[in-house]
């Protein structure tokens, strides 16, 4: 079983484009983050998210808007999309007891 | 603010070479700290951990000490393996906060 599952892998879309990215984690856990990796693997974080309440907004354009219909999903919906948006999103959760972060396998956004 | 300084890469060795990535952390109280790993093409994975002052984090032959006097938790591994090959992210957490906090990361690549 996946512990933390983002959709799609791969999204290819045009300037101006709106689309979403998918997240769902089946660990229980209350915290829920979404990240940006740039080229350079630098990791950004965007927005966290505990038992579906925002927390954390890290200067993020409001074209990127996080929804959490419950605290096991997280999605992210990006308007009117950018060349600069182009990065790999990682959505990830984490446990409160131990502090551990579990990672998705990342959505690789590239925009043309 | 929180923030966690890394050595600078791309890190190359050769196979059964003794590895070390250097972490500095400027936090206030007593943060968690993190080393991650990201293999090519997936998400990050929690590699080792330590909560307080002087613990020592091991996993796969790597180790990490919690160092407050010098606010270091600096990577080792006395034998790397081509397959060690992958981005190293020191991370930290304080305390009951929302924000896991990432280092800029490290590439390594070990060579046959």
């Amino acid at each position: 079983d996946t512990a933390v599952s983002q959709t799609p892998k791969y999204l290819v879309t045009q300037m101006g484009n709106d689309k979403s990215i998918k997240c769902e984690q089946n660990l229980g856990h209350d915290t829920m983050y979404w990240y940006k990796q740039d080229s350079k693997k630098f990791l950004k974080i965007m927005f966290s998210y505990n038992n579906k309440e925002l927390i954390i907004n890290e200067t993020v354009p409001n074209r990127f808007s996080p929804k959490s219909p419950d605290k096991a999903h997280l999605n992210l919906h990006i308007n009117s999309l950018e060349l600069g948006d182009s990065a790999v999103y990682f959505c990830a959760s984490r446990s409160t007891g131990t502090g551990e972060a579990f990672f998705g396998q990342g959505t690789r956004l590239t925009v043309v | 603010g929180n923030s966690v300084t890394q050595m600078e890469g791309p890190v190359t060795l050769s196979e059964e070479a003794f590895l070390t990535i250097n972490c500095t952390y400027t936090a206030t109280g007593y943060p968690s700290l993190f080393w991650y790993v990201q293999y090519p093409g997936e998400g990050l994975q929690l590699l080792l951990k330590a909560t307080k002052a002087d613990d020592k984090g091991s996993n796969k032959g790597f180790e990490a000490t919690y160092r407050k006097e010098t606010t270091s938790f600096h990577l080792e591994k006395g034998s790397v393996q081509v397959s060690d090959s992958a981005v190293y992210f020191c991370a930290l957490s304080r305390q009951g906060a929302q924000k896991l906090v990432f280092g800029q990361g490290t590439r390594l690549t070990i060579n046959p």
